[in-house]
């Protein structure tokens, strides 16, 4: 079955512990991104990449970090969490770039206190 | 740059009713664009998608929406909802040179009442 999976689904951390949250599609796609969804403000771009070593910000970039060593895995990092990075996290993954359909993963409910 | 603008962030409607989801786009150049929807707890899905052609779009689950180029608007639209139609429904733009990824816009909640 095609998905894209994230991981933890839910996470409490405290501020400045650093933390990352798995992403890992299983359909060859090239185009992987980050989001977060925040009430009120829709889903906001954090960073993408279009190919493996290949990563470049989005809209809201600061106090994250990504890497793609492998074409399947797309990890957000986050060094040093603050509260007001208390959101919900999306990866997406699809074809291309903007033409083919997004994937989704189920979402990271991320809470930093 | 692209941006889209949802202008409903709730809209309300009876089951058996029909519903419509406005979306404005604001965009220098020629843009795909994208309805996706997401049920609770859960991630976004692709209801339908315009890249060229016919300007209705048919979609999953009953939906369709139009491509409105002068007045640079794509409208989803249902003629009678269902209960499992309650959902937050996203407007997406991209542009056809592919510069950016998706821009969405900040997303209408569909209630449905019994």
């Amino acid at each position: 079955e095609a998905q894209v999976t994230q991981n933890p689904r839910y996470l409490i951390t405290v501020t400045g512990k650093k933390l990352t949250v798995t992403c890992s599609q299983n359909m060859n796609h090239e185009y992987m991104s980050w989001y977060r969804q925040d009430p009120g403000l829709g889903l906001r771009q954090i960073y993408y990449s279009m190919n493996v070593e290949v990563t470049d910000k989005g809209d809201v970039p600061e106090g994250y970090k990504v890497s793609r060593k492998e074409k399947r895995n797309f990890p957000l990092i986050l060094e040093s969490p603050s509260p007001n990075q208390t959101s919900l996290y999306f990866c997406a993954s699809s074809l291309s770039q903007g033409l083919d359909e997004a994937f989704f993963g189920q979402g990271t409910r991320l809470t930093v206190v | 740059a692209q941006s889209v603008t949802q202008l409903d962030s709730q809209v309300p409607v009876f089951e058996e009713a029909p519903v419509e989801l406005r979306c404005n786009y604001s965009s220098s150049v020629s843009v795909y664009l994208f309805w996706y929807v997401q049920y609770p707890n859960q991630g976004l899905q692709l209801l339908l998608k315009y890249l060229s052609g016919s300007t209705l779009v048919k979609g999953i689950n009953g939906f369709e929406a139009e491509f409105n180029k002068s007045q640079t608007s794509f409208h989803l639209r249902k003629p009678s909802v269902h209960i499992s139609d309650t959902a937050e429904y996203f407007c997406a733009v991209s542009d056809r040179g592919g510069a950016d990824g998706l821009t969405f816009g900040k997303g209408t909640h569909l209630i449905i009442q019994p």
